[in-house]
């Protein structure tokens, strides 16, 4: 067990829909990531917050976004949802930024019908 | 820019032979490498780190990895396979600008199939 936590562990929605993922955080790390996983594209860096703040944007889309909040949790909303989000999304943490190492939640599986 | 190469998408081995993932990497600054681990229906665990200390790194479960920074290469080895060692491992990188993007550079992951 890594310590950090994600809901809902699966999701199962339409097209067009809009749905929000949820990570805590390890306790007392400041920085959380989100990674998408899928067959064809493997894993790839979405985004990453530190202490509240965007710290860093990877390949994400315009139709998602995120938030990390005052206790530290962090939201992925995604929107407009099309059959290729389907994926495995992973939310990881670390104590700071920079090149430590991150752990990794369960992840939660998304799929659009 | 980073990048990674994973130079064998599938590797299969014996219980008890030793296992050789190969790793390559590409970093315009002094790279941090890690190799993670997934099992089947699991989230990513670390298996072990470098930070630009020893070259040589040891991990959990038995395995290791060597940093040749002349070869680019950061390739994961154990001595001796075990059934549970069955997963798909990847290759990561991050560069330590620091201050910039933090997130991981991930290989495209090597199947590690052990046969009884």
């Amino acid at each position: 067990d890594s310590g950090v936590t994600q809901t809902p562990k699966h999701l199962i929605t339409a097209t067009g829909q809009r749905v929000t993922l949820r990570c805590s955080p390890r306790s007392g790390d400041l920085s959380v990531y989100w990674y998408q996983q899928s067959l064809d594209q493997g894993l790839q860096f979405l985004i990453q917050y530190y202490n509240g703040e965007e710290r860093a944007k990877g390949n994400i889309l315009e139709r998602f976004s995120a938030q990390q909040f005052p206790d530290l949790h962090s939201e992925l909303n995604l929107s407009s949802l099309e059959l290729g989000d389907s994926a495995l999304y992973f939310c990881a943490s670390s104590v700071t930024g920079g090149p430590y190492e991150q752990f990794f939640g369960p992840g939660t599986r998304l799929t659009v019908l | 820019a980073q990048s990674v190469t994973q130079l064998d998408s599938h590797v299969s081995v014996s219980e008890g032979t030793p296992v050789l993932l190969r790793c390559n990497y590409s970093s315009s600054y002094s790279p941090s490498l890690f190799w993670y681990v997934q099992h089947p229906n699991k989230g990513l665990q670390l298996l072990l780190k470098y930070t630009s200390a020893a070259t040589l790194v040891k991990g959990i479960n038995g395995f290791e990895a060597e940093f040749k920074k002349s070869e680019t290469s950061f390739h994961l080895t154990k001595p001796s396979a075990h059934m549970s060692d069955a997963a798909e491992y990847f290759c990561v990188v991050s560069d330590s600008r620091g201050g910039g993007a933090d997130g991981l550079t991930f290989g495209k992951g090597t199947h590690l199939i052990i046969q009884p």
